[in-house]
C-alpha cells in the first residue's frame, strides 16, 4: 500500500511552541499534500509539495520532502489554540494514478 | 463559491435499509471522489470519477455499495442493504485534474451515517 503514515499519532503542546509532524510513505510519488481537519468538519488543503521540491513555505507552515527516505514533515511555527486539529498527509502514486491516499493523521492539541 | 455540498449531514437508519448519500461538486471541477472515514481504518478511498466516468472503484467494499455520477454536478453513493459496520463519515471531494496528476482536493463537510 502507498498509504502514508503520520507520526506521532497525537501531539500536545503549549501555545507559541512549534509543532512538527512527520509522514512516511512507501511508493514513488508525483506530489505529497498536507490537509487539516477540525473536529466534525471536512478536510482542508494546506500545502502541496512536488517530488522535485525539497521545501515549501506557506505562512506559518513549512513542509519538507525527502524522496530518498520517502518522508515528509510539516512544521507549524508559533502555534495557536486555533491550530488544534488533525493533520493528514496524502500521496498519489507516480505513474499517472489520480488516487490520493491519506494516512491516519496526527491529532494536534495546542493548549492556551 | 458554495464549495462541495453533501446531504444529508446526519443519517440514522436501521440495518437492512437503503441509504443514499448525495454530493454536489464545485462547478467546473472534473473529478469527484468518495471517501469513508472511521477511527479504525482512517480515510479510505471508495471510488473516484473523472468527467463523470468511474475510473477506479477498487475501494468499494462490496456489492452492497454503488456510486453514480449522472452529470457533472451530482453524484450519489448508495448502500443497499446497510449494515452496522457501514457506520462511518462519508466524504465527497472534488478537484480539477490535469494530465492524471492529482491536485488539491476540496472536501464537503461529510455525511455521518449510523446504522443500528
Amino acid at each position: 500500500s502507498q498509504q502514508g503514515e503520520e507520526d506521532p499519532q497525537a501531539l500536545s503542546i503549549q501555545e507559541g511552541e512549534n509543532a512538527t509532524m512527520n509522514c512516511s510513505y512507501k511508493t514513488s510519488i508525483n506530489n505529497l499534500q498536507w490537509y487539516r481537519q477540525n473536529s466534525g468538519r471536512g478536510l482542508v488543503h494546506l500545502i502541496l509539495i512536488r517530488s522535485n521540491e525539497r521545501e515549501k513555505h506557506s505562512g506559518r507552515l513549512r513542509v519538507t520532502l525527502d524522496t530518498s527516505k520517502k518522508s515528509s514533515s510539516l512544521l507549524i511555527t508559533a502555534s495557536r489554540a486555533a491550530d488544534t486539529a488533525s493533520y493528514f498527509c496524502a500521496t498519489d502514486a507516480q505513474g499517472g494514478s489520480e488516487k490520493l491516499v491519506f494516512g491516519k493523521g496526527t491529532k494536534l492539541t495546542v493548549n492556551p | 463559491d458554495a464549495g462541495v455540498i453533501q446531504s444529508p449531514r446526519h443519517e440514522v437508519t436501521e440495518m437492512g435499509q437503503e441509504v443514499t448519500l448525495r454530493c454536489k461538486p464545485i462547478s467546473g471541477h472534473n473529478s469527484l471522489f468518495w471517501y469513508r472515514q472511521t477511527m479504525m481504518r482512517g480515510l479510505e478511498l471508495l471510488i473516484y470519477f473523472n468527467n463523470n466516468v468511474p475510473i477506479d472503484d477498487s475501494g468499494m467494499p462490496e456489492d452492497r455499495f454503488s456510486a453514480k455520477m449522472p452529470n457533472a454536478s451530482f453524484s450519489t453513493l448508495k448502500i443497499q442493504p446497510s449494515e452496522p459496520r457501514d457506520s462511518a463519515v462519508y466524504f465527497c471531494a472534488s478537484s480539477l485534474m490535469g494530465a492524471a496528476v492529482t491536485g488539491e482536493l476540496f472536501f464537503g463537510e461529510g455525511s455521518r451515517l449510523t446504522v443500528l
